[in-house]
């Protein structure tokens, strides 16, 4: 059981480079989010999905696009990679129902952008 | 929209001291608490968590967790620290019943020295 799996560990990108951040679970999650860290910000919510085809904003969503074609997957994209989103990017996904709805994390992807 | 605001930003303790961590919430409603914990170089990990019942709630490791209602809070506990618990500890909160992801405090970085 792999629990959740991102991909790349690590990247660097030139400003205005697009890339797609990976992210698969393997527990039939409905719930599927995607989260930024910051050095003393916590971690904010970009995007998440509540189930196949459905998506929604978090915080700070400027600047990613995120898709959910199946249950399993939640690509999280740069379009446009900017300085400001260096960070370390955390997938995370759990049940929906309420008492079960417990994220599990994944190992995270340290992205920089020069 | 709820915030959550952890007291300390950077804790130092010896071995053998007694532990809280304050987590303050701001949501008025029906809420779902959570502690987790970063150690160095890996990703989040679920302490323990709150969604009804005792509001005294145990977790892995030897914490503690006390949901205060009339306080919002939720402070993290732990009588006698290890070496092992030096990593950064994070509050979060989700209101109680719903979809949406979490709302992380900042961080609390733990330094246990020997």
């Amino acid at each position: 059981n792999a629990g959740v799996t991102q991909t790349p560990k690590f990247q660097v990108l030139k400003t205005g480079q697009s890339m797609t951040l990976q992210c698969a679970q393997d527990m039939n999650h409905e719930y599927m989010s995607w989260y930024r860290q910051d050095p003393g910000m916590g971690l904010r919510l970009i995007h998440y999905s509540v189930g196949a085809g459905i998506t929604d904003q978090g915080e700070v969503p400027n600047g990613y696009n995120v898709s959910r074609s199946t249950t399993e997957d939640f690509p999280l994209r740069l379009l446009s990679a900017a300085p400001s989103q260096t960070s370390v990017y955390f997938c995370a996904s759990s049940y929906l129902q309420a008492g079960a709805n417990v994220l599990t994390f994944g190992a995270g992807s340290r992205l920089t952008v020069l | 929209a709820q915030s959550v605001s952890q007291h300390n930003h950077h804790v130092i303790l010896s071995e053998a001291a007694s532990l809280e961590l304050g987590c303050n919430y701001s949501y008025g409603g029906t809420v779902n608490l959570f502690w987790y914990v970063q150690y160095p170089g890996q990703h989040l990990q679920l302490l323990l968590k709150y969604f009804s019942g005792d509001p005294l709630v145990k977790g892995i490791k030897g914490f503690e967790a006390e949901f205060i209602k009339s306080k919002f809070s939720f402070n993290l506990r732990k009588p006698s620290v290890q070496w092992s618990d030096t990593a950064e500890y994070f509050c979060a909160v989700r209101r109680g019943g719903g979809a949406d992801g979490l709302t992380f405090g900042k961080g609390t970085h733990l330094i246990i020295q020997p």
